[in-house]
C-alpha cells in the first residue's frame, strides 16, 4: 500500500524567503507524483506533476519540485515567497500499476503562511 | 470547457436526515472520484466510478454512504441518516479515460454540516 507523507503540517515563511514543502512516499515502486494546491474554502488545483523523464519539474506560479527515487522524495520548492501563496499544499501519488483508475492518495497537507 | 462542477457547495443537514451530493464531471472524462475532507485532515479516497459502474469503493464508509454515476446525469453520493462525524467537505474529481499519470481535475467541493 502506498502511503504519503508531509513533514510539518504548518510552514511559516517571510515574504521573499525560500519556500521548502516536505513530500516523502512509500511506495513497492516509484509511483507517479503530483502537488496540489488549496486554497480556502476551495477545490485542488494542481500545482505540478511527475511521471517520466526529467526529475526536476517545474510548475505553475513559480514552483518547482524534485523527484529523488533514493531519498523517495518529492519536494515542493519556491526560491521567493509571495502573500498569494499562503494556502493549503498536499502531496500526492498515484500506482502506476494502478488498473482501476488514477486514484490519489495524499498526504496530510502543509498550511503555509507567508509573513510581510 | 467547463470544470468538475458539484453541486450544492454548502449544505447543512439535521441529524438523521439525508444528503445527496451531485458531480457534473468535465467534459470528455468518463472517470469520476469521490474524495472525503475532514476538519484539519487531507483527503481521503471513498470511491471511484465509471458511467452505471462502480470500480473501487474501498474507502466508503460499510453503511449509510452510497454512489452513482448513471448513464445519463450526474455523479452522487448519498449519506443517509446524517451524523455529525460526517461534517466535511467532499469534492468529486474527474479523469479522461485511464491513461498512466492522468491528472484528475477536482471540483470545487462541497461542504457538509451536520447539525
Amino acid at each position: 500500500a502506498q502511503s504519503v507523507t508531509q513533514l510539518g503540517s504548518h510552514v511559516s515563511v517571510s515574504e521573499g524567503a525560500l519556500v521548502l514543502l516536505r513530500c516523502n512516499y512509500s511506495s513497492s515502486v516509484p509511483p507517479y507524483l503530483f502537488w496540489y494546491v488549496q486554497y480556502p474554502n476551495q477545490g485542488l488545483q494542481l500545482l505540478l506533476k511527475y511521471t517520466t523523464g526529467a526529475t526536476l519539474v517545474k510548475g505553475i506560479n513559480g514552483f518547482e519540485a524534485e523527484f529523488k527515487k533514493s531519498e523517495t522524495s518529492f519536494h515542493l520548492t519556491k526560491p521567493s515567497a509571495h502573500m498569494s501563496d499562503a494556502a493549503e499544499y498536499f502531496c500526492a501519488v498515484s500506482d502506476v500499476n494502478n488498473n482501476a483508475g488514477n486514484m490519489l492518495t495524499f498526504g496530510g497537507g502543509t498550511r503555509l503562511m507567508v509573513k510581510p | 470547457n467547463a470544470g468538475v462542477m458539484q453541486n450544492p457547495r454548502h449544505l447543512v443537514r439535521r441529524r438523521g436526515q439525508e444528503a445527496r451530493l451531485r458531480c457534473s464531471p468535465m467534459k470528455g472524462h468518463s472517470h469520476v472520484y469521490w474524495y472525503r475532507q475532514l476538519p484539519e485532515e487531507g483527503l481521503k479516497f471513498m470511491v471511484y466510478l465509471q458511467k452505471e459502474n462502480i470500480i473501487d469503493e474501498s474507502g466508503m464508509p460499510k453503511e449509510r454512504f452510497s454512489a452513482e454515476f448513471p448513464k445519463e446525469g450526474p455523479s452522487i453520493l448519498r449519506i443517509q441518516q446524517v451524523v455529525r462525524g460526517d461534517s466535511a467537505a467532499y469534492f468529486c474529481a474527474s479523469s479522461p479515460p485511464r491513461q498512466p499519470g492522468n491528472t484528475i481535475y477536482f471540483g470545487e467541493g462541497s461542504w457538509l454540516t451536520v447539525v
